[in-house]
């Protein structure tokens, strides 16, 4: 398996841009998780989908963020208006239940200039 | 109060050391997570606990879920074990996890 795909690994953007980022989980994996870092607040859970429907989107900042899951081996985190303080390195990670640790992406490492 | 509180905070070590982390949470929990990220900034899944310990190689988790408390510990340190150890806790109900602010760990040779 190639494990959690994100795309893209690296984006640089003007401020007010849309920016999209892509994640394809381990196939068969029920949970999907977008979670973003940042030197100040660390990691921090953004949304989470539980057989594509969205669980817990209460770290999602303000309005400018959505997610959506349109099927079990696809979602994308929009950002629009982007902002600079929206600069940070954004991961997905997928599960298969409770009993089962997480797989982590390699992260999108977004800078908005 | 952060929910999840690790120590110590950097960690510096001279290879073959033994290490530990440790972390402490004040919620209720249905497991509790170690996970590992490189400088390259890849997170990598150590271990998930409920209660009791497990060891895979020279690492090693305990919880004590009375205490609230678990540890990380790595046995006859090397360079390569030179990374940020971060504990995230999952509540007592739904799949979300809470993280500590890691530790980051420098191993010398």
């Amino acid at each position: 398996d190639a494990g959690v795909i994100q795309s893209p690994r690296h984006e640089v953007t003007e401020m007010g841009q849309e920016v999209t980022l892509r994640c394809k989980p381990i196939s068969g994996h029920n949970s999907l998780f977008w979670y973003r870092q940042t030197m100040m607040r660390g990691l921090e859970l953004l949304i989470y989908f539980n057989n594509n429907v969205p669980i817990d989107d209460s770290g999602m900042p303000e309005d400018r963020f959505s997610a959506k899951m349109p099927n079990a081996s696809f979602s994308t985190l929009k950002i629009q208006p982007s902002e600079p303080r929206d600069s940070a390195v954004y991961f997905c990670a997928s599960s298969i239940d409770r009993d089962y640790g997480y797989t982590f992406g390699s992260g999108t490492r977004l800078t908005v200039v | 109060k952060n929910e999840v509180e690790q120590s110590p905070q950097n960690l510096t070590a001279q290879e073959g050391e033994f290490i530990t982390i440790n972390c402490s949470y004040s919620v209720g929990i249905s497991a509790l997570h170690w996970l590992q990220q490189h400088p390259g900034g890849g997170i990598v899944s150590l271990f998930m606990l409920s209660s009791g310990k497990k060891k895979h190689g020279r690492l090693i988790a305990t919880i004590n879920i009375q205490e609230k408390h678990s540890s990380l510990h790595i046995t006859a340190s090397h360079p390569r074990d030179s990374a940020v150890y971060i504990c995230a806790v999952r509540g007592a109900a739904g799949n979300k996890l809470t993280f500590g602010g890691g530790t980051r760990v420098l191993v010398k040779p």
